[in-house]
């Protein structure tokens, strides 16, 4: 089974910064999840990768199939970024398997 | 717009009580799951089930079990509920993206409370 690993847990920033999240996993994939979940709020899905980078506004996610590693940046950070982020990666129709989060506050 | 539903955001139990979780997709997929979420475990996969009357057990399905009559409906069931099943219960539907990809969307989650 896949094993999915985040960094950093927990993660405390002023407004303004520059954030970066890491995924790594350890068996190969077909494709890598970036979910966000504010405070008491449902699961919803930023990100599906399978190679490359995307970008959405200030979040911008990249994935290195060959080193089994993912990063999602958000730029000029704002507190409403505070949530916890997910990483998630599938296998084929396999169910996902979830890293355990990072939880971002994002300060005034 | 993809909708995921469920039955009840909030719901309170007695132990010992059958407890059913309703969840409700509009998009004619087929695979379905449900999990269960806990401060400092993470997400963790009770159920799922790639066609209707198809189930498979995830990691945690102890004291669980699901029922999928129809395509667009999954429901978890408490036989007897415990205090240990007090969480956060999140119903997801998937479907095929095209190249080998499937997009996983969730519903808003039940916050179930056993006392």
């Amino acid at each position: 089974k896949n094993e999915v690993e985040q960094s950093p847990q927990n993660l405390t920033a002023q407004e303004g910064e520059f954030i970066t999240i890491n995924c790594s996993y350890s068996v190969g994939i077909s494709a890598l999840h970036w979910l966000q979940q504010h405070p008491g709020g449902g699961i919803v899905s930023l990100f599906m990768l399978s190679s490359g980078k995307k970008k959405h506004g200030r979040l911008i996610a990249t994935i290195n199939i060959q080193e089994k590693h993912s990063s999602l940046h958000i730029t000029a950070s704002h507190p409403r970024d505070s949530a916890v982020y997910i990483c998630a990666v599938l296998s084929g129709n396999t169910p996902l398997v979830f890293g355990k989060g990072t939880r971002l506050s994002v300060i005034a | 717009d993809v909708k995921v539903t469920q039955s009840s955001r909030y719901l309170v139990k007695r132990t010992g009580e059958k407890v059913f979780l309703e969840c409700v997709q509009d998009m004619d997929h087929e695979n379905m799951f449900w999990y269960r979420q806990d401060p400092g475990l993470g997400l963790r996969l009770i159920y799922f089930s790639y066609d209707v009357k198809m189930k498979e057990k995830g990691d945690i399905p102890e004291g669980y079990s699901v029922s999928r009559e129809k395509k667009e409906r999954f429901s978890l069931i408490l036989e007897s509920a415990s205090t240990n099943q007090t969480s956060m219960y999140l119903c997801a539907s998937r479907g095929y993206f095209g190249q080998g990809l499937y997009e996983q969307y969730f519903g808003p989650g039940t916050r179930l409370t056993v006392t």
